[in-house]
């Protein structure tokens, strides 16, 4: 049990398009998710917490408008990445925490490229 | 602010031998601390977590690590590396269990035959 997909694993857009990125709990409900963000060969940054039905709490110097993130049921939360710049280029990660016991489980990732 | 170090960026080890990954945190109370590897262009994997009691806690994979208050260390262990351990660990951080993740920077562990 306690899987989390991401949806897709692997995106190349182009810039100043949008791209959406899911991610779901499968077998469990997530009243908070996370995402978080890695560049190559760097570690995990979280760029925002997301609480099912309310707004996305984000972390310091992440620009909400240009992130936008939706968590509209229980099992879904969705990054949105608006007007995508190269420099937005990364491997974004999602994880989900199970309330009964207490645990993140992280998504696969989505690698992310913009041209 | 809680923080996390991982001092060593690379770790090369030979087939067989042991391992041992550094981790120092900084925070001010009890601290919920992890472990997790990334294999390349995955996800994370949980190897092990304290959140309290016996201080040396035993993880998947047959790692284990040892939490030290005084040292404000969490390092991490495996008596034999296989070489499927070839990846990337994470230490990491948080204020309770399944709040936000702090993460170190990483230790890239390579495996030599």
């Amino acid at each position: 049990g306690a899987v989390v997909s991401q949806h897709p694993s692997r995106v190349i857009c182009k810039s100043g398009t949008s791209v959406k990125i899911e991610c779901r709990s499968l077998d469990f409900q997530a009243t908070t998710m996370f995402w978080y963000r890695q560049f190559p060969k760097k570690s995990l940054m979280l760029m925002a917490t997301s609480n099912e039905g309310s707004k996305a709490t984000y972390e310091q110097g992440v620009e909400k408008d240009k992130f936008l993130i939706n968590h509209a049921s229980l099992t879904l939360s969705t990054l949105t990445v608006t007007s995508a710049h190269p420099e937005d280029s990364s491997f974004y990660i999602c994880s989900a925490r199970d309330p009964p016991r207490e645990e993140q489980y992280f998504g696969p990732g989505t690698r992310l490229t913009v041209t | 602010a809680q923080s996390v170090t991982q001092p060593d960026i690379h770790i090369t080890v030979s087939e067989g031998a042991s391992l041992e990954l550094r981790c120092n945190y900084s925070y001010g109370a009890t601290p919920y601390l992890f472990w997790y590897v990334q294999s390349p262009g995955q996800g994370l994997q949980l190897l092990l977590k304290y959140f309290s009691g016996d201080t040396l806690v035993q993880g998947i994979k047959g790692f284990e690590a040892e939490f030290k208050r005084s040292q404000s260390s969490f390092n991490l262990r495996k008596p034999s590396v296989h070489w499927s351990d070839a990846a990337e660990y994470f230490c990491a951080v948080a204020k309770a269990a399944g709040n936000k993740l702090t993460f170190g920077g990483g230790t890239r562990v390579l495996v030599k035959p």
